[in-house]
């Protein structure tokens, strides 16, 4: 039973360029989460899916910033026009459900550098 | 003031020693975490706890509700602990679900 799957685990862009971020979560997990994580700062919620929704953007930029979680495939946060300052690492979990008890596997993370 | 705090930042130890994180938050939670996040790598959820205490193999976690603080134990510590702990805790929205909040992390350095 694999766990949560990110790629690529490394990620190189230029300024202005577009970044694609993947993550396949655990199987029978149908709630997506990702997280950012900026050096020397502590992780951020940024979105949470679920199959074919997104139910809380909260912590997106409200720019260049995306996200999916389509019926078939992998669930895609997607950056346009990156800039230095989206450097980060981002994580994603994923969840067999949404109550409180529910604990969330992460996945091993993409490191973006934007240079 | 952040509302997931945790203490130490940085903490080095012996071998063997025991160790103890802190974790203090200051808004009504259903549930809170402890991960692990080695350098360059992924987070492995160590516990997840909304009371009491839990244990696994030299792991230990405690939470106190009233007083909002959760501790993370570590017996006979060993370099391969060498890491950062980190504490998060779900927002309790009474009835909606709220999302983690993270501490900064604990940066924990065990020399042989």
């Amino acid at each position: 039973n694999a766990g949560v799957m990110q790629n690529p685990r490394h990620l190189v862009r230029r300024r202005g360029q577009e970044a694609r971020l993947r993550c396949s979560p655990m199987k029978g997990h149908s709630h997506v989460y990702w997280y950012r994580q900026l050096p020397e700062e502590g992780l951020k919620f940024m979105v949470y899916l679920q199959k074919e929704n997104i139910i809380d953007e909260s912590g997106m930029p409200k720019e260049r910033f995306s996200a999916e979680f389509p019926k078939e495939g992998p669930s895609i946060l997607r950056i346009q026009q990156v800039v230095r300052g989206d450097s980060a690492a981002y994580f994603c979990a994923s969840s067999l459900n949404r109550g409180p008890y529910n604990e969330q596997f992460f996945g091993p993370g993409t490191r973006l550098t934007v240079l | 003031k952040n509302e997931v705090e945790q203490s130490p930042q940085n903490l080095t130890a012996q071998e063997g020693e025991f160790i103890t994180i802190n974790c203090s938050y200051s808004v009504g939670i259903s549930a809170l975490h402890w991960l692990q996040q080695h350098p360059g790598g992924g987070i492995v959820s160590l516990f997840m706890l909304s009371s009491g205490k839990k244990k696994h193999g030299r792991l230990i976690a405690t939470i106190n509700i009233q007083e909002k603080h959760s501790s993370l134990h570590i017996t006979a510590s060993h370099p391969r602990d060498s890491a950062v702990y980190i504490c998060a805790v779900k927002e309790d929205y009474g009835g909606s679900q709220g999302n983690l909040i993270f501490g900064k992390g604990t940066k924990l350095s065990v020399k042989p």
